[in-house]
């Protein structure tokens, strides 16, 4: 069974950081791209980041360009998301997503992690 | 990036009746549109890929239609458990985008 686990959310200051993390298992977890999909409270979907499977091609949302960073160890099965200079928008539950096959399209999802921009 | 537009923003329906919703983009993005529900305080399960392709387990009610830039859902009788947020979502170019979301409530 395909299990993804985020951890790592809680309360910040505007301009402090996070690493979210996201546990996997159940998958061939070296084998697929993954990404970060967030939702504020009582808002829609916005696709954050996304990964290749070996990790070397990275893509983000220009509202998190040069701010987040995603990343991978293959050999922990853990997908992260390093977040710096946190805004008050950036306030959300944040969730990490599996993709069908190959496409970008997200069959799986965790239960999200929620980060609180406040001061 | 790829502006996704649905509509409408509320659906008022009741079960048994047929939905249709629609999803626009600002440029063409082939046949790669899937396809959300989400309930409250749930994750986000995907119904359709690609178009018109059901996700596993996913009823025959649900189908999707659609090229290029403008996509239908249609679940063509509704369950009371189809009440719900719906949001399509491309993966033509990067950064990935989705809509702003059709909610199904019943009337």
């Amino acid at each position: 069974e395909v299990q993804l686990l985020e951890s790592g959310g809680g309360s910040v200051q505007p301009g402090g950081s996070l690493r979210l993390s996201c546990a996997a298992s159940g998958f061939a977890f070296s084998g697929y791209g993954m990404s970060w999909v967030r939702q504020a409270p009582g808002k829609g979907l916005e696709w954050v980041s996304g990964i290749s499977a070996g990790g070397g091609t990275t893509n983000y949302a220009d509202s998190v360009k040069g701010r987040f960073t995603i990343s991978r160890d293959n050999s922990k099965n853990t997908l992260y998301l390093q977040m710096n200079s946190l805004r008050a928008e950036d306030t959300a539950l944040y969730y990490c997503a599996k993709p069908f096959s190959g496409s970008s399209h997200f069959d799986y999802w965790g239960q999200g992690t929620l980060v609180t921009v406040s001061s | 990036e790829i502006v996704l537009t649905q509509s409408p923003v509320t659906l008022s329906l009741s079960p048994g009746e047929r939905a249709t919703l629609s999803c626009r983009a600002s440029q063409s993005v082939s046949s790669y549109l899937a396809w959300y529900q989400q309930k409250p305080g749930q994750a986000p399960r995907l119904l359709i890929y690609d178009t018109s392709n059901r996700a596993t387990g996913i009823p025959a009610r649900f189908s999707g239609s659609g090229s290029g830039t403008d996509f239908t859902l249609t679940i063509s009788s509704l369950e009371p458990e189809d009440f719900a947020v719906y949001y399509c979502q491309q993966r033509s170019i990067w950064p990935l985008t989705f809509g702003g979301g059709t909610k199904v409530e019943i009337k």
